[in-house]
């Protein structure tokens, strides 16, 4: 166990379906990340958090919303997704300073968008 | 675009073999590059990592080799193992900037008996 967790696993929705990704992390850090992993595809970073605060957004559609209520818990709230959007949803964790710092991931989040 | 190039994208080697994974830059600003092993349903988990000023880090059985004039570094599994059947991805990040990881596509490994 790399000390974040992810919830759920799995999460089948339809593309009118409003549900919720929860990350959590048990480490003392205070970076959290929210990654998109599709097959034949490099990881894609979503959002950057950083002491509660969205330090980066790349580019993301606004049918994903970030939440960041405290250090240990990140969300991802999904509404009106589409079937390209199906896909692993990583979250990962870190500590937030100027030089690099091992990202923790989770084990993931498997959606499918029907 | 894929500023992280890595090839291939799968690879079979034998038990004892060594797996060679390679990977290719174009930023110059990257200056720290790490790579990750991903077993199945697991997050990746970083594995070694070198920064431009030496041309070869090993830890235990991996060493990552660099060539900063190329711009070109690559990882090299000695006595490969079953156990060590997992995709792995090389990775780059800057100065400034290193909670932005630029991943490459991933290189799916497997060691057969």
């Amino acid at each position: 166990e790399t000390g974040v967790t992810q919830t759920p696993r799995h999460l089948v929705m339809g593309m009118t379906n409003k549900k919720s990704l929860k990350c959590e992390q048990h480490l003392g850090h205070n970076a959290m990340y929210w990654y998109k992993q599709s097959a034949k595809k490099p990881l894609e970073l979503m959002f950057v958090y950083n002491f509660k605060e969205q330090t980066e957004n790349n580019s993301v559609p606004s049918r994903f919303s970030p939440e960041c209520p405290n250090s240990s818990h990140l969300f991802l709230h999904l509404h009106t997704l589409q079937p390209e959007d199906s896909a692993l949803y990583l979250c990962a964790s870190s500590q937030a300073s100027g030089q690099f710092n091992e990202q923790f991931f989770g084990p993931g989040t498997r959606l499918t968008v029907l | 675009q894929q500023q992280v190039k890595q090839s291939p994208q799968s690879l079979i080697v034998q038990k004892g073999g060594i797996s060679i994974i390679n990977c290719a830059y174009e930023n110059t600003a990257f200056d720290y590059f790490p790579w990750y092993q991903q077993f199945p349903g697991k997050g990746p988990a970083l594995l070694i990592a070198i920064r431009p000023d030496v041309s070869e880090k090993k830890e235990g059985r991996f060493t990552i080799s660099f060539n900063k004039s190329a711009k070109q570094f690559s990882l090299h599994i000695m006595d490969s193992q079953p156990g060590d059947s997992a995709t792995y991805f090389c990775a780059a990040t800057a100065s400034g900037g290193y909670q932005k990881v630029t991943f490459g596509i991933g290189t799916k490994l497997q060691v057969i008996p």
